[in-house]
């Protein structure tokens, strides 16, 4: 069962454009989402995150927004450069047992054009 | 500051083989975490240890084991190899498992390609 969907799989876009990666989730417990961020080669690195008592975050050119109601969050990177090329990945977790342990979207592979 | 570093980079195995590999966390973090990255998939959870004991499991057959040692390094063995087992095992270190010291960094990763 797959507890945390992401889309779209690849993403185009131009220099100077938005790229939008969404997320939706099904376990009501889950209170972290994080997203990564994965060149290849590279193991994914922490971009962003939010707990769901906040409706957005932002971080320089990336924002999480969230709807709790709807269990969706997505990310926007806005005026997208070359260098943002890379995997996103979403997460979603909830303390178990004291610890957190994320369960991954899929991942969304971007390409920015310049 | 060195980040999380994994040995080693790449591995081949035959099918039936056992294989180790190894995660030195960052200085200072205590708790270590297990990933399987097949391709074009994200993370699977494997293991989590927090001051070298078991925090976390994740659906993975008993082929797979880990230890984390007292200097917080830690393990990931596993046995009788299948194919499928080859993909990018990922560690990944935090200072504790909750709250402000969650945050995870991840090392490199190892690829293990199983022939």
């Amino acid at each position: 069962q797959q507890q945390v969907k992401q889309s779209p799989q690849s993403l185009i876009v131009q220099k100077g454009g938005i790229s939008i990666i969404n997320c939706a989730y099904e376990n009501t417990a889950f209170d972290y989402f994080p997203w990564y961020q994965q060149f290849p080669g590279k193991g994914p690195a922490l971009l962003i995150a939010i707990r769901p008592d906040v409706s957005e975050k932002k971080e320089g050119r990336f924002t999480i927004s969230f709807n709790k109601s709807a269990k969706q969050f997505s990310l926007h990177i806005m005026d997208s450069q070359p260098g943002d090329s890379a995997t996103y990945f979403c997460a979603a977790s909830h303390a178990s047992g004291g610890s957190y342990i994320p369960t991954f979207g899929r991942g969304t592979s971007l390409i920015v054009h310049p | 500051d060195a980040g999380v570093t994994q040995s080693p980079t790449h591995l081949i195995k035959t099918r039936g083989q056992h294989v180790t590999l190894r995660c030195s966390p960052i200085s200072g973090h205590k708790s270590v975490s297990w990933y399987q990255q097949v391709l074009g998939q994200g993370p699977q959870f494997i293991f989590q240890y927090y001051e070298k004991e078991e925090r976390g499991r994740g659906n993975f057959p008993d082929r797979f084991s880990a230890r984390q040692f007292p200097n917080y390094s830690s393990e990931l063995n596993v046995n009788a190899l299948l194919l499928g087992d080859s993909a990018l095992y990922l560690c990944a270190s935090s200072l504790g498992l909750a709250g402000g010291s969650y945050e995870q960094y991840f090392g490199p990763g190892t690829r293990l390609t199983v022939t």
